[in-house]
């Protein structure tokens, strides 16, 4: 149980284009996600935390208009980088926090989506 | 505000040895810990947890125990294998962060036959 999907689960792109990651609970229902980026060799950076049905509540430094996040229903959250530029290439990870039977504390991870903008 | 301090790595062991990455970790209030493991190319796996203090969390031979007295969650295996050879990460969730994550930098451990 518990399982989070991420697609795609590598992505290149051209500069100036738009690109969508999805993220998905599979057995779950997640009333709230989250998105972060991980640099090569480093800690995970908390970028924005999606509530379904509301707005997404970004992290300091955080380009709202360029990540765009989306979270329509309890089982489906979308991360769209738009206007990527190469700067944006980095690992995107999701992880969204069940309701029920899990601890309000624990998160689960997806597998990440490699980001590459050329 | 919450913060997470991990040991510095990266971390060389050979196979068997004994295992400690030190996590420390400062919050008001009473967080749950954590310690997640990434392998190369992947996302993040849960280790292991404890939620109050005095609880030790275990999983696949890792082990830590939440100390609040000394507000650290060391992870501790006896005899390591070529394949926990990953970038482990202390982490912390609870207190004053509204059930956001907070992570440790990142621990790379490496593992010789």
């Amino acid at each position: 149980g518990a399982v989070v999907s991420q697609h795609p689960s590598r992505v290149i792109c051209k500069s100036g284009t738009s690109v969508k990651i999805e993220c998905r609970s599979l057995d779950f229902q997640a009333t709230t996600m989250f998105w972060y980026r991980q640099f090569p060799k480093k800690s995970l950076m908390l970028m924005a935390t999606s509530n379904e049905g509301s707005k997404a509540t970004y992290e300091q430094g955080v380009e709202k208009d360029k990540f765009l996040i989306n979270h329509a229903s309890l089982t489906l959250s979308t991360l769209t980088v738009t206007s990527a530029h190469p700067e944006d290439s980095s690992f995107y990870i999701c992880s969204a926090r069940a309701s029920g039977r899990y601890s309000y504390n624990e998160q689960f991870f997806g597998p990440g989506t490699r980001l590459t903008v050329l | 505000g919450d913060s997470v301090t991990q040991m510095e790595g990266p971390v060389t062991l050979s196979e068997e040895a004994f295992l400690t990455i030190n996590c420390t970790y400062t919050a008001t209030g009473y967080p749950s810990l954590f310690w997640y493991v990434q392998y190369p190319g992947e996302g993040l796996q849960l280790l292991l947890k404890a939620t109050k203090a005095d609880d030790k969390g275990s999983n696949k031979g890792f082990e830590a125990t939440y100390r609040k007295e000394t507000t650290s969650f060391h992870l501790e295996k006896g005899s390591v294998q070529v394949s926990d050879s990953a970038v482990y990460f202390c982490a912390q969730a609870g207190g004053t962060s509204y059930g956001k994550l907070t992570f440790g930098q990142g621990t790379i451990l490496t593992v010789h036959p």
